[in-house]
Order: structure tokens, then sequence, then C-alpha cells
């Protein structure tokens, strides 16, 4: 069965620094992945995927992630964050259905805090 | 192009009522996801519609059930509310690949 790990339920960082959201997943076949952005009171919005090629993703508002296949990761980045990059962030890995469309399995979520 | 839109925004039902949740899927879009998030939970998958037919179901119970129609758009309905039941919950269309989600119902039951 396919699961998503969220290390970090809470990240708190200053505005201009870096930050990494932790991801972990597991499953026995290839999969494909999300960061989803939830700001409060809204539904979610996509900030970039992997689904095969470079391990490197990059995605909107400056945050990218790496896939690493070994670790069984795909971990959140941005070099330096801003205020409204406050809300809740989900990684989630896809999972085929039986006419071939996917649903998602989603993490618990890391909210990120950004400090001034 | 329009995106995905839920209705209603909020509601309140007491328990053991019935309610229905709508989704306009985005145009050309022919799949329809229905998610359940709980207050600090990711959303978890309740089922999906695809070409009018539930293609694939989550854990849970048959109190939720749902439709597609022939323009792809859905509904939603929970009978015998519970208070667990509250939560929002989250629509998404596709076309042969990733959800566009709405920015769902918020349901309350008191």
């Amino acid at each position: 069965a396919q699961s998503v790990t969220q290390l970090d339920s809470q990240v708190p960082v200053f505005e201009e620094a870096p930050v990494e959201l932790r991801c972990n997943y597991s499953s026995s076949v290839s999969v494909y992945l999300f960061w989803y952005v939830q700001y409060p009171n809204q539904g979610l919005q996509l900030l970039l995927k992997y689904l095969s090629g470079s391990t490197l993703v990059k995605g909107i508002n400056g945050f990218e992630a790496e896939f690493n296949k070994s670790q069984t990761s795909f971990h959140l980045r941005k070099p330096s964050v801003h205020i409204s990059d406050t809300a809740e962030y989900f990684c989630a890995v896809s999972r085929t259905l039986t006419s071939g469309t996917y649903k998602y399995i989603f993490g618990t979520g890391t909210r990120l805090k950004v400090l001034a | 192009e329009t995106g995905v839109t839920q209705s209603p925004t909020h509601l309140i039902k007491t328990r053991g009522q019935q309610v229905t949740l709508r989704c306009s899927s985005q145009s050309g879009h022919n799949t329809v996801s229905w998610y359940q998030q709980a207050l600090g939970q990711g959303p978890q998958f309740i089922f999906q519609y695809y070409r009018e037919e539930e293609n694939g179901r989550g854990n849970f119970p048959p109190r939720f059930s749902g439709l597609q129609f022939p323009n792809y758009s859905s509904e939603l309905n929970v009978n015998a509310l519970e208070l667990d039941d509250s939560a929002l919950y989250l629509c998404a269309s596709s076309l042969e690949g990733q959800g566009t989600f709405g920015s769902g119902t918020r349901l309350t039951v008191v």
C-alpha cells in the first residue's frame, strides 16, 4: 500500500531564510509525486509535480523539490521565504484506479509559519 | 476556461440530517473526485466518478454517495449526518491526469 509521511507538523522560519519541508513516501511501484499548498479557507493549489525525468522539479512561487528514489523522499525547498508563503503544505502520491484515472493519497500536512 | 466550482461554500446541519454538496467540473474534464479534509488533517479520498460511473471508493460508509451528470458535474450526498462528518469537502476534476481542486465546502454538523 502507498502512504505519505510528512515529518514535520509545523515549521516556523524567519522571512528571507531558506526552508525545507520533508516528505517520505512508501510504494512498491513507480509513483507520481506532488506538493500542494492550501491557504486559509481555500482549496488546494498545485505547487509542483514529479512524473518522470529530472529528479529536480521546479514549481511556482520559487519552490522546488527533489525526488530521491533510494531514500523514498520528495522534500520541498525554497531558498528565501516570504510572509505570503505562510500556509499549509501537503505532499501527495497518486494511485491508479481501474479505469486508468488517479486518486491522491495525501500526507497530514506541514504548517509553514513565516515570521517577520 | 472556468475552474472547479463548489457550492455551497459553507453550511451548518444538524446531526441525523442529510446534505448534498455540488461540484461543477472544469470544462472538458470527465472525472470528478471527492475528498474529505477534517480539521488538521490531509484530504482523504471518498470516491471518484468517471464518465458517470463510480470508479473507486475510499474507506467511507455507504451513507456517503454520489452522482455524476452528463455534463460531468457531480454531487456528494451524505445521509444520517454525524458530528465527525464536520470537515472541508473538496472536489477535484481531471482529464487523463492530475486534478484541479475547487475551494471546498465547509460542512459543520451540530
